[in-house]
């Protein structure tokens, strides 16, 4: 079973459009969440989660934990061509240690 | 000064062939990952190393075998490969299996 469930799958916006991507998760032994961008090669690194509420930023991206409601929120806000990218979200749990990906979210920004 | 390094960047070979993949990382990580992700972009954990002892070990076909001689270095060894073998291969490691993944740029093989 899927752990980690985001969506929208895939969505294409003009240059300076804000996006608004969203990461649903399972809470049982939940310690952290992250994300990840990946364009052509190797995911690299862009949040970690792990407290409700507290906005993290870099840049024009941005996201933020609910633990409530189990989702996370990345935004990207005036987009450029480079933002365009596979987003992955993925949390870790107690116990296993275990990082689950979600599917990940195609974000293509055109000219 | 690559941080996690892995070869072949490129693997095409016909069904049946062995293959590995190596991988090495310089960043003092304990732990080391291999991730496979098909051609739907879904990246999911195969095998997880934390000072050369395996720790996680999804449910792989027993013809991958991992091998980490020391804790900077975690091989893949596949053994009799079919066409659903095709994929990305990517290495990663983490300091204290709680931290941020640091990943390779990948392993791409292509099975015939």
């Amino acid at each position: 079973e899927d752990k980690v469930v985001q969506s929208p799958l895939s969505l294409v916006v003009h240059e300076g459009d804000t996006v608004t991507l969203n990461c649903s998760y399972e809470v049982t032994n939940f310690r952290s969440l992250l994300w990840y961008k990946q364009e052509k090669k190797a995911p690299t690194f862009l949040f970690m989660l792990t407290s409700s509420g507290i906005e993290k930023k870099s840049g024009r991206l941005s996201s933020i934990l609910d633990k409530k409601e189990l989702f996370s929120i990345l935004n990207i806000t005036a987009t450029q061509t480079g933002d365009s990218a596979i987003y992955l979200c993925a949390s870790l749990y107690y116990g296993n240690n275990r990082l689950a990906f979600g599917k990940g979210n195609q974000v293509v920004v055109i000219p | 000064d690559t941080a996690v390094s892995q070869t072949p960047k490129y693997l095409v070979t016909q069904m049946g062939n062995d293959k590995s993949i190596k991988c090495e990382q310089n960043l003092g990580h304990d732990t080391m990952y291999w991730y496979k992700q098909d051609s739907k972009k879904f990246l999911k954990i195969m095998f997880s190393y934390n000072n050369k002892e395996l720790i996680i070990n999804e449910t792989v076909p027993n013809r991958f075998s991992p091998k980490s001689p020391d804790k900077a270095h975690l091989n893949l060894h596949i053994n009799s490969l079919e066409l659903g073998d095709s994929a990305v291969y990517f290495c990663a490691s983490s300091q204290n299996r709680a931290g941020e993944l640091f990943f390779g740029e990948g392993s791409r093989l292509t099975v015939l």
